[in-house]
């Protein structure tokens, strides 16, 4: 269901860039890519979403491979509050449904002092 | 601008008693969809509604389970005869089309 991959966890030294990879090989031409995390039992926050080009916010940056089947997240400096669990999604859209959102089991990045 | 709310945030209910939900969506935001989270598990999704109708349901349990989103008020996930099962915490997320943007969620613990 997911149809992404991620590693189930990663660390992180304070201060550092993350890089969180995300396989995605059966996306589908017209499907974006979107990053979510969830700090502790919290409700997922938006991260970043893309297409094809590469895009960067305020939190992030998301390349997006050329053939589309692999994605990084990239946060530039982090933060022990960085530490969370990160989702890399595909958005699915279906002639009767909405936006469904695959949550698999994300990346669980541990931020380290 | 408010974000999504949602409550009550934590909610214990006795095995066989109805659970209520509700979700008021950001505002101008006519998308509601709803997910649950069993303990150590990722978001899984239920149901998608726009207003007054129900879009796509495939992630619900076809019994005890209902969801509606009236022209007035929020979005209000039911769970009836709730069982110890049903104990996870529910996400609700609203969107004006794509990108969608989760409440604080609501903690059910049926004992």
């Amino acid at each position: 269901d997911a149809k992404t991959t991620q590693p189930t966890s990663m660390d992180c030294a304070e201060g550092r860039a993350a890089n969180l990879p995300c396989n995605h090989s059966t996306i589908s031409g017209n499907e974006y890519v979107y990053w979510y995390r969830q700090i502790h039992s919290q409700g997922p926050q938006y991260i970043i979403h893309g297409l094809k080009n590469n895009e960067t916010n305020e939190m992030a940056s998301l390349i997006i491979t050329e053939d589309r089947k692999s994605s990084t997240l990239i946060l530039p400096h982090a933060t022990l509050r960085d530490t969370a669990v990160y989702y890399c999604i595909v958005r699915v859209v279906g002639l009767n449904t909405g936006n469904q959102f695959y949550f698999g089991t994300g990346t669980s990045l541990t931020v380290i002092p | 601008n408010a974000g999504v709310m949602q409550n009550p945030r934590h909610l214990v209910r006795r095995r066989g008693q109805e659970a209520r939900l509700r979700c008021s969506p950001m505002k101008g935001h006519s998308h509601v969809y709803w997910y649950r989270q069993l303990p150590e598990e990722g978001l899984k999704f239920m149901v998608y509604l726009q207003k007054e109708n129900i879009i796509d349901e495939s992630g619900m349990p076809k019994e005890r389970f209902s969801a509606e989103f009236p022209k007035e008020g929020p979005s209000i996930l039911r769970i009836q005869q709730v069982v110890r099962g049903d104990s996870a915490a529910y996400f609700c997320a609203s969107s004006p089309l794509d990108t969608q943007y989760f409440g604080p969620g609501t903690r059910l613990t049926v004992l």
